[in-house]
């Protein structure tokens, strides 16, 4: 167990719906980076957050968002959803910055 | 820019052979380098990690070298077991602390009894 806590585990949705993916980081861990995993993309880095501030952001849609609130949890918000989304999103903290990245189990969306 | 490259997969082994998965990268600075495990259903685990080069990453029997001059971090393991099935990444990340992993398109191990 990584300590780093992904609910839903499994999300079935329809297109154009928005749904809410949500991570609690691993105690004490300031850093949450958001990734997804697809077939033909791989493991892609979305956006990260430090201590409630955005830090860093990769291949993210502007259909998706998200926030680190100040309890330290993430939630990663992905609307007018597309059958092209579906993937694994995964959530990783670390302690600071450019430390070891612990990740969770993964959040399955599957929009249909 | 930054990338990582593997071997392509899948890679099927009989147990107690030797395991090598090729991984080279490319970045724009002095990154430290990883090798992740995700077994079926679960998500990404550290598996090894070094940070500079020649370091050597080593655990449950696997090891990774840093070798800056081939820019390479080859994974290895000298006895794969049946539990060792999994897909692997080679990852890296840069040292100035605040980028992302990048990761390599990850390479599915078969292990068969």
């Amino acid at each position: 167990d990584s300590g780093v806590t992904q609910t839903p585990k499994h999300l079935i949705t329809a297109t154009g719906q928005r749904v809410t993916l949500r991570c609690s980081p691993r105690s004490g861990d300031l850093s949450v980076y958001w990734y997804q995993q697809s077939l033909d993309q791989g493991l892609q880095f979305l956006i990260q957050y430090y201590n409630g501030e955005e830090r860093a952001k990769g291949n993210i849609l502007e259909r998706f968002s998200a926030q680190q609130f100040p309890d330290l949890h993430s939630e990663l918000n992905l609307s007018s959803l597309e059958l092209g989304d579906s993937a694994l999103y995964f959530c990783a903290s670390s302690v600071g910055l450019g430390n070891i990245q612990y990740f969770g189990a993964g959040t399955r969306l599957s929009v249909l | 820019g930054n990338s990582v490259t593997q071997m392509e997969g899948p890679v099927t082994l009989s147990e107690e052979a030797f395991l090598t998965i090729n991984c080279t990268y490319t970045a724009t600075g002095y990154p430290s380098l990883f090798w992740y495990v995700q077994y079926p259903g679960e998500g990404l685990q550290l598996l090894l990690k070094a940070t500079k080069a020649d370091d050597k990453g080593s655990n449950k029997g696997f090891e990774a070298t840093y070798r800056k001059e081939t820019t390479s971090f080859h994974l290895e393991k000298g006895s794969v077991q049946v539990s060792d099935s999994a897909v692997y990444f080679c990852a890296l990340a840069l040292n100035s602390g605040n980028t992302p992993l990048v990761f390599g398109k990850g390479t599915r191990l078969s292990v068969i009894a």
